[in-house]
């Protein structure tokens, strides 16, 4: 069985800091990952994912994620935080072969952003 | 162009009613999903579909009936509500049937339960 672990259910940042979220995941293989942003009162959006390619990823709106296996950990980036990145954000993962597109999210780590 | 619709956007009734959720995709994907948010924000699979044909199917009380009568459609029937259902309902589609797909969700149904 999969589980994603976000650490963190709460991140607060000054606009123009480093946004860090992070993942760990545990899987007996690796797993296809992603990272999923949840604006207030909307469905999901995608932002990047990690697919046995690269192991950097890069993403929209400025985010990126490193997959490392050793630390079965995806972690997720933005240099500079903008006002607009205020949202919720979700580490999932999916089992490479399985039947079906089965994500299994992660807790949601929420994000405020201070002027 | 809405890529994945949801109706109603919020529903509110009483414990023990019957309700519906419709959810449609203009996206032309093969496969369908519907996910529980519950108070906390976790998400969770509740069912998946590929090609009007059920492949995903959790733990989930019988009470709840998916049914896609094509595939650019899936809705979610929910019998006997009760309080533990309240929530918000995501419908989701992806193409095709593949492990590293992005998923496409809707806005969301908030359901609750009275």
């Amino acid at each position: 069985a999969q589980s994603v672990t976000q650490l963190g259910s709460h991140v607060s940042v000054s606009e123009g800091a480093l946004v860090l979220l992070r993942c760990n995941y545990s899987s007996s293989v690796p797993p296809y990952l992603f990272w999923y942003v949840q604006y207030p009162n909307q469905g999901l959006q995608l932002l990047l994912k990690y697919t046995s390619a690269a192991t950097l990823v890069k993403g929209i709106n400025g985010f990126e994620a490193e997959f490392k296996k050793s630390e079965t950990s995806f972690h997720l980036t933005k240099p500079s935080a903008h006002m607009s990145d205020a949202a919720e954000y979700f580490c999932a993962v999916s089992p490479p072969g399985a039947a079906g597109n089965k994500l299994t999210f992660g807790g949601g780590t929420r994000v405020l952003v201070k002027p | 162009d809405t890529a994945v619709s949801q109706t109603p956007k919020y529903l509110v009734t009483q414990m023990g009613n019957d309700k519906s959720i419709k959810c449609e995709q203009n996206l032309g994907h093969d496969t369908m999903y519907w996910y529980k948010q519950d108070s906390k924000k976790f998400l969770k699979i509740m069912f998946s579909y590929n090609n009007k044909e059920l492949i995903i199917n959790e733990t989930v009380p019988n009470r709840f009936s998916p049914k896609s009568p094509d595939k650019a459609h899936l809705n979610l029937h929910i019998n006997s509500l009760e309080l533990g259902d309240s929530a918000v309902y995501f419908c989701a589609s992806s193409q095709p049937v593949s492990a590293d797909n992005e998923q496409f969700f809707g806005p969301g149904t908030r359901l609750t339960v009275l």
